[in-house]
């Protein structure tokens, strides 16, 4: 079955740095890989998608970059904030059906 | 506020109890889902929904039980639970069951057993 693996476990940056988080997947046929984040006491939100025929796409201060041949995408967020503090999670499809989810990254931007 | 309410919000219950867990979306979605998210390790898919019929429970013990009465409302049945159950337990839905398109997440109900 689908397969993610997210890297890294913790991140942690001054506010203004960039911050980048990796995810890979193991099933070819995966198509969507949206990212999710979680702020304390709350549920995941989605906070940008990419789909496979596109390799990047970007939103104000967050972008996702996706290699289809090497089965990895990745999270990019410029000029951080401490808001941005909170864990994020990648996911694919797995078998066109239900998402799979990364095991997190928990981002610290210190003021 | 997603569209998507958990309660309770919070629930410490003993070995021998039985519970439930209320989910309820406003979206119009006919999807619905329980994920299981334990520290540090993937949020873990449960039980899927799709059109009220479930479609999916990924191998979950029994003690765990999901009803569907209608498209905007889902339960999680909980009885005889252990403790390595306890977790944040979080119910998303979704505009057609599948990967490709957006779920939303309720707050989830942090559950401990003891």
């Amino acid at each position: 079955g689908e397969n993610v693996e997210q890297h890294p476990s913790t991140l942690s940056v001054q506010e203004g740095d960039s911050a980048v988080i990796k995810c890979t997947y193991s099933d070819s046929a995966s198509n969507y890989f949206p990212w999710y984040k979680q702020e304390l006491g709350k549920g995941p939100q989605l906070i940008i998608d990419i789909r496979s025929n596109v390799g990047e796409k970007k939103d104000q201060r967050i972008a996702v970059t996706l290699n289809k041949t090497a089965k990895h995408f990745s999270l990019h967020i410029t000029e951080t904030q401490p808001e941005d503090s909170a864990v994020y999670f990648c996911a694919a499809t797995y078998n066109n059906n239900d998402m799979r989810f990364g095991a997190g990254t928990r981002l610290t931007v210190k003021p | 506020e997603t569209g998507v309410t958990q309660t309770p919000r919070h629930l410490v219950m003993g070995m021998t109890n039985k519970k439930s867990l209320k989910c309820e979306q406003h979206l119009g979605h006919n999807a619905m889902y329980w994920y299981k998210q334990s520290a540090k390790k993937p949020l873990e898919l449960m039980f899927v929904y799709s059109l009220e019929e479930r479609v999916e429970n990924n191998s979950v013990p029994s003690r765990f039980s999901p009803e569907c009465p209608n498209s905007s409302h889902l339960f999680l049945h909980l009885h005889t639970l252990q403790p390595e159950d306890s977790a944040l337990y979080l119910c998303a839905s979704s505009q057609g069951r599948g990967g490709n398109t957006e779920a939303f997440f309720g707050q989830g109900t942090r559950l401990t057993v003891v």
